[in-house]
């Protein structure tokens, strides 16, 4: 059962447009989020995360929402740079808990 | 600083043998996370050492095990591998003094069973 899922296995956006990636959970009991970037033949690096207490943090071109009645987090980049083409997995972490719960990931491609 | 490195970054067994792969934390983290990473699957917890000790373990059986050194270092051994155990597995390191945010993550050892 995936406590954590990310149902678009692929997206593909045009450079300088925004790329909205998305998540969604199952466990209230999550307060931590997490997204991180993953290039082929490296370890995942991460970008940004968000406290359950907040509905929003930025940094730079990233930004991540977090809508807790919904269950549901996105990741939006603006603009959108072809060094942006990654995996990106969402992860979240249990109140008390350190292991992290991540997602399948998605597949950004940004097309110069 | 150097960071996350894991050995060895490519193996081939077949089913039945066993396996060890190695971890060197970033210098001053004395946490170390295994994860393993599966097509379709994301990242899956194994276990968390800190300071020698286990500290956390995911729902993985008994054939995955791992320990950690004095100096940080960790190993991960499976035992009689099978053929769904081809992954890539990824050791994280961090302080861990807190409550985990940010894992750095070494590049992985991709192993296949045949």
């Amino acid at each position: 059962d995936q406590q954590v899922k990310q149902n678009s296995p692929s997206l593909s956006v045009q450079e300088g447009r925004i790329s909205i990636l998305n998540c969604d959970y199952t466990n209230s009991m999550f307060d931590y989020f997490l997204w991180y970037k993953k290039y082929p033949a490296e370890g995942p690096t991460f970008l940004i995360s968000i406290s359950s207490i907040k509905d929003k943090n930025e940094d730079g071109r990233f930004t991540v929402f977090l809508n807790k009645s919904a269950k549901h987090l996105s990741l939006h980049i603006v603009p959108s740079q072809p060094g942006d083409s990654a995996v990106y997995f969402c992860a979240a972490r249990g109140t008390g808990r350190r292991a992290l719960t991540f997602g399948s990931g998605t597949r950004l491609q940004v097309q110069p | 600083k150097a960071g996350v490195t894991q050995t060895p970054r490519y193996l081939i067994k077949t089913r039945g043998q066993q396996v060890t792969l190695s971890c060197s934390p970033i210098s001053g983290h004395r946490s170390v996370s295994w994860y393993q990473q599966t097509p379709g699957q994301g990242l899956q917890f194994l276990f968390e050492y800190f300071s020698e000790t286990q500290r956390n373990k995911g729902n993985f059986p008994g054939r995955f095990s791992g320990r950690q050194f004095s100096n940080s270092r960790s190993e991960m051994n499976v035992s009689t591998l099978e053929l769904g155990d081809s992954a890539l597995y990824l050791c994280a390191s961090s302080t861990g003094t807190d409550l985990p945010g940010e894992l750095f993550f070494g590049e992985g050892s991709r192993l296949t069973v045949l």
